[in-house]
């Protein structure tokens, strides 16, 4: 049972670069949730998807896109990369609904944007 | 706006002590608390949560309080392990139920 698990796990951009990140869960869970995490700084909420086919802006959207592919995968893509972007980001899901329940988190995709 | 905060971004203890890593927040609505523990290069894992409805909540080895009267979260682990050794973070729920939100994380270091 391999939880979330997120690819690739290291990626050097430069700017103006596109990208894709994925996110795939085998808990059949609803919920999945992208984050990012800065050094010194908690984890701040990019989107999320409450379930399949539905996606929601979460505190910091600005220049990201999501899709949520079936209900295991759910993908955060960078149209333009810019050096404000370079982060550590993380995927997790939840089967208890948004905002209340555990989430689960993948082990994070190093993000490096020159 | 509202927010989750911690009071110590550092605390050191002596393996084998009792740590209590504290936890402000702001939000008077928020009614679902949540302690994560992040290892070095890993994602976040879950330690123990609390509803608005309770003062208390133990699991093994640790124990969250909750002070409504004064916004405050607590975290407290016993006879602390070097394997103990990561940053914790409290979470809230606001925003209407919809996300989780962080505080700035504070990390335990244990000494041998």
């Amino acid at each position: 049972n391999a939880g979330v698990t997120q690819t690739p796990k290291f990626q050097v951009l430069k700017t103006g670069q596109s990208m894709t990140l994925q996110c795939a869960q085998d808990m059949n869970h609803n919920s999945m949730y992208w984050y990012r995490q800065d050094p010194g700084m908690g984890l701040r909420l990019i989107y999320y998807s409450a379930s399949e086919g539905t996606t929601d802006k979460g505190e910091v959207p600005n220049g990201y896109n999501v899709s949520r592919l079936n209900k295991r995968e759910f993908s955060l893509r960078l149209e333009s990369a810019a050096p404000s972007q370079t982060s550590v980001y993380f995927c997790a899901s939840s089967g208890r609904g948004l905002g209340a329940g555990e989430l689960f988190f993948g082990e994070g995709s190093r993000l490096t944007v020159l | 706006g509202e927010s989750v905060g911690l009071h110590l971004p550092t605390l050191s203890v002596q393996e084998g002590d009792n740590s209590i890593i504290n936890c402000a927040y702001s939000n008077s609505a928020s009614d679902y608390f949540i302690w994560y523990k992040q290892e070095s290069g890993k994602g976040p894992q879950f330690i123990i949560d609390i509803r608005s409805n309770m003062d208390k909540r133990q699991g093994q080895r640790v124990t969250v309080l909750l002070n409504k009267t004064v916004k405050h979260l607590s975290l407290q682990i016993a006879a602390t392990q070097p394997g103990d050794s990561a940053v914790y973070f409290c979470a809230e729920n606001w925003r209407g139920g919809n996300m989780l939100t962080f505080g700035g994380g504070t990390r335990l270091m244990v000494k041998p």
